[in-house]
């Protein structure tokens, strides 16, 4: 069964804070994904990472920073959180075959800054 | 621009009363569109991956289809735990990336 799991569901960080969000999946896929959902304006890609130590910027990656070392495993980073990185945070991973390209997603991370 | 619009924004239905969900896109390129649903405070959960219009997929009580410019879900017969937001996504390009829509939020009261 596909899995896609983040490390915390609910965090509570201050202004100027580093954060770190991962993501792990265990089904072998090559791209993975960070969006970011706002109410009113839906999911939106941050970064995305189709191999690894591989990443490019997705429609909103102001303020943010990925990495990816191991093939399973996709970091999201906030370098310095602002209150308008408040927001719920969604991993996903997806094979890189063509028509094989369903994403599957992470439960979420709710991201509260102070 | 790849541009998703579902509608409507918000859908109420009567348990047993069956209704449609639209997802309407202006892309170049479709190479599949998907439908997910999402519980409030949970992520997307994939339900249909439709590759090109005519095709149709079937799930229980649901049914996706595809045309050159939208899509629908079907809901048959819904019960209030079928209450979610559903979401469409488009895949164009080679980059493997989604587009998605805002979603329909539906709630099915008894």
């Amino acid at each position: 069964d596909v899995k896609v799991t983040q490390s915390s569901r609910y965090l509570v960080k201050r202004t100027g804070e580093k954060v770190f969000l991962e993501c792990v999946q265990d089904m072998d896929h090559e791209n993975m994904f960070w969006y970011r959902q706002d109410p009113g304006l839906g999911l939106r890609l941050i970064y995305f990472s189709y191999d690894v130590k591989m990443k490019e910027k997705g429609d909103i990656p102001e303020g943010y920073s990925v990495s990816r070392e191991k093939k399973e495993r996709f970091s999201l980073i906030l370098e310095s959180a602002s209150t308008n990185q408040t927001s719920m945070y969604l991993c996903a991973s997806s094979l890189r075959q063509s028509y094989q390209e369903t994403q599957y997603f992470g439960p979420g991370t709710r991201l509260l800054v102070l | 621009e790849d541009q998703v619009t579902q509608s409507p924004e918000a859908l109420r239905l009567q348990e047993g009363e069956s209704s449609s969900l639209n997802c309407s896109y202006t892309v170049s390129g479709l190479r599949g569109l998907f439908w997910y649903r999402q519980d409030p405070g949970k992520g997307p959960e994939f339900l249909f991956t439709l590759y090109s219009a005519g095709e149709e997929k079937e799930k229980e009580k649901l049914k996706a289809t595809l045309t050159k410019k939208e899509s629908f879900l079907h809901i048959t017969a819904p019960k209030p735990e079928d209450s979610a937001t559903y979401l469409c996504a488009v895949a164009t390009g080679t980059a493997s990336k989604l587009t998605f829509g805002t979603g329909t939020r539906l709630q099915v009261t008894l």
